[in-house]
């Protein structure tokens, strides 16, 4: 089966800097995301991208986070200034093929865990 | 806002015994519902889900759901639990997001352990 694949795996950061956390979706979706989870706590949505733009973002992705699909397979997460509460997983996903619409089973990588100290 | 509960964070049974991880969901409209099963070190993979149809809803690695509407539950289950089977289980039900493709609203996952 096609695989969503994140780097790097693991990420540890100084309180401030800017970070950048890569992924490659599955070749011809349509449709990203970025959701993360923090250490006990459930999986949440941070943003979804189609077409080059976000179509939705939640409360968490605030202007300290953006988005970017720089170059057609690549689809990044930055965060400009890490705060302490940024340590989590993140999980990128996509979905959707071209031509058949959207897609509702969601295909995740295996995460980067980002720790901020 | 819609949301999914799971009450157990965790479900200790046997192998070769029948499994059950409970989820209760709440949602404005028909729901759509999953199951996604995260082993360790890995991301989340998708097992199954429940868009319209039958209430029972087969998936992979032997996994069904029961969908029922009165009770709002989608409960998973499993006729023969295996060790393998030992991972975090997360259900989740999803919105329409503008523009298109979706978003998870996920539960807060059930660890569930097998043993010989």
């Amino acid at each position: 089966e096609p695989e969503v694949t994140q780097t790097p795996s693991h990420q540890v950061t100084q309180m401030g800097q800017e970070v950048i956390l890569r992924c490659v979706p599955i070749s011809n979706h349509l449709y990203f995301y970025w959701y993360r989870q923090i250490l006990g706590q459930k999986v949440e949505f941070l943003v979804s991208f189609y077409n080059n733009e976000i179509s939705e973002k939640s409360e968490i992705f605030d202007d300290q986070f953006s988005v970017e699909r720089p170059d057609g397979s690549n689809f990044t997460l930055k965060i400009r200034s890490t705060k302490l509460e940024d340590s989590a997983m993140y999980f990128c996903a996509s979905s959707g093929y071209r031509g058949r619409g959207t897609n509702e089973k969601l295909f995740f990588g295996s995460g980067t865990q980002l720790s901020v100290l | 806002a819609q949301s999914v509960a799971q009450p157990e964070d965790q479900v200790n049974v046997a192998e070769g015994n029948p499994l059950t991880v409970k989820c209760t969901y709440s949602v404005s409209g028909n729901p759509y519902l999953f199951w996604y099963v995260q082993y360790p070190n890995r991301g989340l993979q998708f097992l199954l889900k429940y868009i319209t149809g039958d209430n029972l809803v087969k998936g992979s690695y032997g996994f069904e759901a029961e969908f029922n509407k009165s009770q709002t539950s989608f409960h998973l289950k499993k006729p023969s639990a295996l060790v393998s089977d030992s991972a975090l289980y997360f259900c989740a039900v999803r919105d329409r997001v503008t523009g298109g493709g979706n978003k998870l609203t996920f539960g807060t996952g059930t660890q569930l352990k097998v043993e010989l």
